[in-house]
């Protein structure tokens, strides 16, 4: 079946480093690939998306680029502050029939904590 | 505030009772998702409602049902808890074809 592999954390980072969180995929067909973040006591929130092969999400400072040949969609952040310091969930939906219901297939989450 | 309200928030009940949390969507999205997070099984969908009807199943346990009323929101019931159950609960929902938007989940302690 579909799911999504995430590199263990937690991450530990000083202040505007750079950021790299991987992210790999198994899925039929061609899936919706998705960052969510979740912050200390709060829910889920969408942090971008791609909805096809090479597309590029960004937000925030954040991107990730929908890669087929590689099956990845791995985030990633130029600088990073203090306040990025979350957990962040890679996910696919699949846009293969039956399954194209919208439900999101979840990777273990990666915490990051980014240090001053 | 994401649109999507769950209630209540924390919940703290015996093994062996019942509970029901609900879940309002988003104003418009017919779509009302169910997971579960907790520690050694992460992020796992339940069950998917869309307009009224079952749509979409996934490891949800036979003691758990859900059931989405005519004004869209959900219900999550869970019987005979046990000590295992204890989780947090989220509802998302979406508009057709839209991404998914969380609630702040609804944190479940059963002892």
């Amino acid at each position: 079946g579909d799911s999504v592999t995430q590199m263990e954390g937690p991450v530990t980072l000083s202040e505007e480093a750079f950021l790299t969180i991987n992210c790999t995929y198994t899925a039929t067909g061609y899936p919706s690939l998705f960052w969510y973040v979740q912050y200390p006591g709060e829910g889920l929130q969408l942090l971008l998306k791609a909805t096809k092969a090479d597309d590029k999400g960004s937000n925030k400072g954040f991107e990730a680029t929908y890669r087929k040949e590689t099956t990845s969609f791995h985030l990633e952040k130029g600088s990073v502050q203090v306040s990025d310091s979350a957990v962040y969930f890679c996910a696919l939906s699949s846009q293969i029939a039956p399954g194209n219901t919208g439900k999101l297939i979840f990777g273990q989450g990666t915490t990051l904590q980014v240090k001053p | 505030d994401s649109g999507v309200t769950q209630t209540p928030k924390h919940l703290i009940t015996a093994t062996g009772q019942r509970v029901t949390l609900r879940c309002s969507p988003r104003s418009g999205d017919l779509s009302v998702y169910w997971y579960q997070q907790s520690l050694d099984q992460g992020l796992q969908f339940l069950i998917q409602y869309y307009n009224g009807e079952e749509r979409a199943k996934g490891n949800i346990l036979e003691r758990f049902s859900a059931q989405q009323f005519p004004d869209l929101h959900s219900e999550l019931n869970l019987s005979s808890l046990e000590l295992g159950d204890s989780a947090l609960y989220f509802c998302a929902s979406s508009a057709r074809g839209g991404p998914s938007t969380f609630g702040s989940g609804t944190r479940l302690t059963v002892v």
